[in-house]
């Protein structure tokens, strides 16, 4: 069973922190590598790609990526308010066009 | 350029009915994917289409899921004799490119009583 584990929090940061989320996934020959930001109520947001080890940076969002440990991580910095959602980690596990697996999630706070 | 639309937005059935839940993909995207989300829940696959090959049906919860996809663009996902279980938000993604980012409509809010 190709797995992606997420620790539910909730996360709270203050405003301004840096929040860091994190993911683990199963199956080691899995390709690339998403991160989805989804409000309560609404259908999952595409912020994050990643498909090579190390960092990618885009704005506020980093994201990391470590194959070897089958690690994936974002850090948001300078956190608002607005970021409170649960961040949803993606695994697609043989490549091209293919299904994803999903983490559950972890949930995201962060108080001004 | 519009994104993933999907209809009806909130659909409330009864058990037993059959029901058909609409996709129509970003222009060009040529993949769709279906999952859906029960209350609380991860997201769970359950079929794609990719061009003119066969789908991936292996997410199918039962034989009464099924759906299609005509002229390589609009899908209808159908529930037949829908069971209270089937209660979930059917969320409906597309892609384009091979590195597979898939775009998500805003979903259909399934209710089954």
């Amino acid at each position: 069973q190709k797995e992606v584990e997420q620790n539910s929090g909730p996360l709270s940061v203050p405003e301004g922190a840096i929040a860091s989320l994190n993911c683990t996934y199963s199956d080691r020959v899995s390709q690339s590598f998403f991160w989805y930001r989804q409000y309560s109520g609404k259908s999952p947001e595409l912020i994050m790609s990643i498909y090579s080890n190390g960092d990618k940076e885009d704005g506020r969002f980093t994201a990391q990526l470590n194959k070897a440990s089958q690690y994936v991580s974002l850090l948001i910095r300078d956190s608002q308010p607005s970021d409170s959602a649960t961040y949803l980690c993606a695994v697609n596990p043989e490549g091209g066009y293919n299904k994803l697996i999903f983490g559950a999630g972890t949930r995201l706070a962060v108080h001004p | 350029g519009a994104g993933v639309s999907q209809s009806p937005s909130n659909k409330v059935t009864e058990k037993g009915k059959d029901v058909e839940l609409r996709c129509d993909p970003i222009s060009g995207h040529t993949a769709l994917y279906w999952y859906r989300q029960s209350l609380g829940q991860g997201l769970e696959f359950l079929i794609y289409f990719q061009g003119n090959s066969a789908p991936d049906k292996s997410g199918l919860p039962s034989d009464r899921f099924s759906a299609e996809r005509t002229g390589g663009s609009v899908s209808t996902l159908t529930i037949q004799r829908t069971q209270q279980e089937d209660s979930a938000v059917y969320l409906c993604a597309s892609s384009l490119a091979r590195n597979n980012e898939q775009f998500f409509g805003p979903g259909t809010r399934l209710t089954v009583l």
